[in-house]
């Protein structure tokens, strides 16, 4: 089975950008999916094939998938943007999610 | 406006059987997927397949395949998710989310959730 790597946690002081890696085999050449989840809260797609925001997305928030390992880059992080947050790629038909980093704003 | 609101908090015995559902709006059902994902604290968010309401093609993650029944009614614009046995270890929260259209398929609209608790 197909796995994906995340760190457990990524702190952030307000205000700063915040890189969330996802790693997995040869997953430079897949579509990578992003979403966040608050307490209580269903996820949300917040980037998906890699660099592009769905509709109501704030710019603030960037993916890329190129070199090392495809990342969610949040930049100007505000308190709100404290949740989990999950990549997801596909392998065969099958939807594979990272474990998920918190990111904690101080 | 997109919806899929899923039916509530469901507190079952192991061996009993249960229908969850999602309830779509504000989009045609038909040619769009419909995936299932569980979430626990452990595993955290685990996909468990996937239906097109067009002709009730289903993909199972081979994980939950045999385990669990995915279904449609596209009269009601509903998908449904069934355990004929429920066991301890499905205690979690299911979603119910839509599948992009096309190459993106990203889950761009998600169910509120459906906690099942199965306890003796």
């Amino acid at each position: 089975s197909y796995d994906l790597t995340q760190a457990r946690s990524v702190s952030v002081a307000l205000g700063q950008t915040a890189r969330i890696a996802c790693g997995g085999h040869k997953i430079g050449s897949k579509n990578v999916y992003w979403y966040q989840q608050k307490p209580g809260q269903a996820p949300v797609l917040v980037i998906y094939s890699d660099k592009n925001r769905p509709s109501g997305v704030p710019e603030r928030f960037s993916g890329s998938n190129s070199g090392d390992a495809p990342a969610l880059t949040i930049s100007g992080v505000q308190a709100g943007d404290e949740a989990l947050y999950y990549c997801q790629v596909w392998a065969s038909s099958t939807a594979v999610f990272g474990g998920g980093t918190q990111l904690t704003v101080l | 406006e997109v919806q899929l609101v899923q039916s509530g908090a469901e507190v079952k015995k192991p061996g009993e059987s249960l229908k969850i559902s999602c309830q779509t709006s504000g989009y045609n059902f038909i040619p769009y997927w419909i995936g299932w994902v569980r979430q626990t604290p452990e595993k955290g968010l685990e996909w468990m397949g996937m239906i097109y309401p067009g002709d009730s093609d289903s993909r199972y993650n081979p994980s939950f395949e045999g385990q669990v029944t995915m279904s449609a009614d596209r009269s009601t614009s509903t998908a449904y998710l069934q355990w004929s046995s429920l066991k301890a270890s499905d205690t979690a929260v299911y979603y119910c989310a839509r599948l992009m259209v096309g190459d993106t398929r990203g889950l761009d609209f998600w169910g509120q959730g459906t906690l099942v608790t199965v306890s003796s």
